[in-house]
């Protein structure tokens, strides 16, 4: 298994634009979570979905952030507008079901607002 | 806030020697995990211990936890110049399974 894939892996771009991360999960796992990591606060959990339903999008900062899963294969989050504060890695994390809690994780995606 | 926090931030130490990370928490759990970090890259799930488990194996890694006093620590030993890396735990919050909130992490650097 190639395990989880997030594209890109790097992301520059000015605030203002939109940025689309892109994520694809394990085959087979039940649960996609997105985390977002800074030196000041740390890894922060955005939002999770289990079997494509979105469960808890608590932790996305405004609405200028939105996260789909249009299938079990494939998830993006979004930033539109962006904003330098955005500035961060986003880490994609899938789970196999309810009853294993490891979580296996992306490359990450570091993305850079100007 | 996040759940747990590691101590000490930054550790460095020579090959061979045994590296101890500590990890406390505030709230009740039913389990901890601990992941690594190398530069640049995503987290690697590295043990989880049940709260009716006090210690645990793995290769060189050896994690204990205790309930009582909200903590857990992971011994690395004989370390190796590989070891370098972000450790950090993982607690679950509420009642859902695999939503995890990570401590700030410990910064190990091993000297070879």
């Amino acid at each position: 298994d190639a395990g989880v894939i997030q594209s890109p892996r790097h992301e520059v771009t000015e605030m203002g634009q939109e940025v689309t991360l892109r994520c694809k999960p394990i085959s087979g796992h039940d649960y996609l979570f997105w985390y977002r990591q800074t030196m000041m606060r740390g890894l922060e959990l955005l939002i999770y979905f289990n079997n494509n339903v979105p469960i808890d999008d608590s932790g996305m900062p405004e609405d200028r952030f939105s996260a789909k899963m249009p299938n079990a294969s494939f998830s993006t989050l979004k930033i539109q507008p962006s904003e330098p504060r955005d500035s961060a890695v986003y880490f994609c994390a899938s789970s196999l079901n309810s009853r294993n809690e490891k979580l296996f994780f992306g490359s990450g995606t570091q993305l850079s607002v100007l | 806030s996040q759940q747990g926090e590691e101590d000490p931030q930054a550790l460095s130490i020579q090959e061979g020697e045994n590296a101890t990370m500590n990890c406390s928490y505030k709230t009740s759990i039913n389990n901890l995990q601990w992941y690594r970090q190398n530069s640049g890259r995503g987290l690697v799930h590295l043990i989880l211990i049940r709260s009716n488990e006090r210690e645990k194996h793995s290769g060189r890694l050896r994690v204990t936890l205790d309930t009582s006093k909200k903590s857990s620590s992971l011994l690395i030993t004989a370390s190796r110049a590989a070891d370098t890396a972000s450790y950090f735990c993982a607690t679950p919050r509420g009642s859902t399974l695999g939503r995890l909130y990570f401590g700030r992490g410990t910064q190990l650097t091993v000297w070879p």
